[in-house]
């Protein structure tokens, strides 16, 4: 079974662009979940998406949003990009099972720099 | 205000001897405790979870011991192997509040021959 696909791996874009990141669930998996690593805060949740729509969400100011298609893949879009932005960008996948033990599997990451 | 703190930044243990990572949590109302394992330029892997109705879950080399008194999780690995050398991060979620994973900040093993 394919695991969790995420385009493009790596992006560069300049302040105030803005950008749109892909990820393709397991087969089967209907909730995915965005996540933001950085040096200093980590790993940091920005939103989830079940049955296209956000059923959950992170501090995160409205530049982040994303999206959930009627396949369960999903896209996040940031706009206006600031240096700050600069991070690994990580989409992660579960059964979304309703149970208290819904694990999710990562994706490979979309390293985004803001130049 | 970080809910889950793992504050061991490093550790480095000989191959064929026990690992231990451990992870603190603030928030007794997380139900859901996972560890992955994450390579350089990779997203994090799934390694194994425990769920707050047990104490310990057990797979393979790994296991987890979940002390929710002292809100304190742990993983072991043992024997510890070379390929083992990675990014251990601790997640926990709360299924009443949404699936989202509070992550620590990870603690870098480094496995020697």
């Amino acid at each position: 079974k394919a695991g969790v696909t995420q385009t493009p791996r790596y992006l560069i874009k300049t302040r105030g662009q803005q950008v749109t990141l892909s990820c393709s669930p397991i087969s089967g998996h209907r909730s995915v979940s965005w996540y933001q690593q950085t040096p200093g805060q980590g790993l940091q949740f920005l939103f989830e998406y079940f049955s296209e729509t956000q059923r959950n969400k992170g501090n995160f100011p409205g530049r982040f949003s994303g999206r959930q298609f009627s396949n369960s893949r999903s896209e996040m879009n940031v706009s206006t990009l600031e240096l700050g932005d600069s991070a690994l960008y990580l989409c992660a996948s579960s059964l979304a099972a309703h149970t208290s033990t819904d694990t999710q599997y990562f994706g490979p990451g979309t390293r985004l720099t803001v130049l | 205000d970080q809910q889950v703190k793992q504050n061991s930044p490093s550790l480095s243990v000989q191959e064929g001897r026990i690992s231990i990572l451990n992870c603190d949590y603030t928030n007794s109302m997380f139900d859901y405790f996972l560890w992955y394992k994450k390579y350089p330029a990779e997203g994090p892997t799934f390694l194994i979870s425990i769920s707050s109705i047990k104490d310990k879950n057990e797979d393979g080399r790994f296991t987890v011991f979940l002390n929710k008194s002292a809100k304190h999780l742990s993983l072991h690995i043992v024997p510890s192997q070379p390929g083992d050398s990675a990014v251990y991060f601790c997640a926990v979620s709360n299924s009443n509040s949404g699936y989202a994973l509070n992550f620590g900040k990870g603690t870098s093993l480094l496995v020697t021959p």
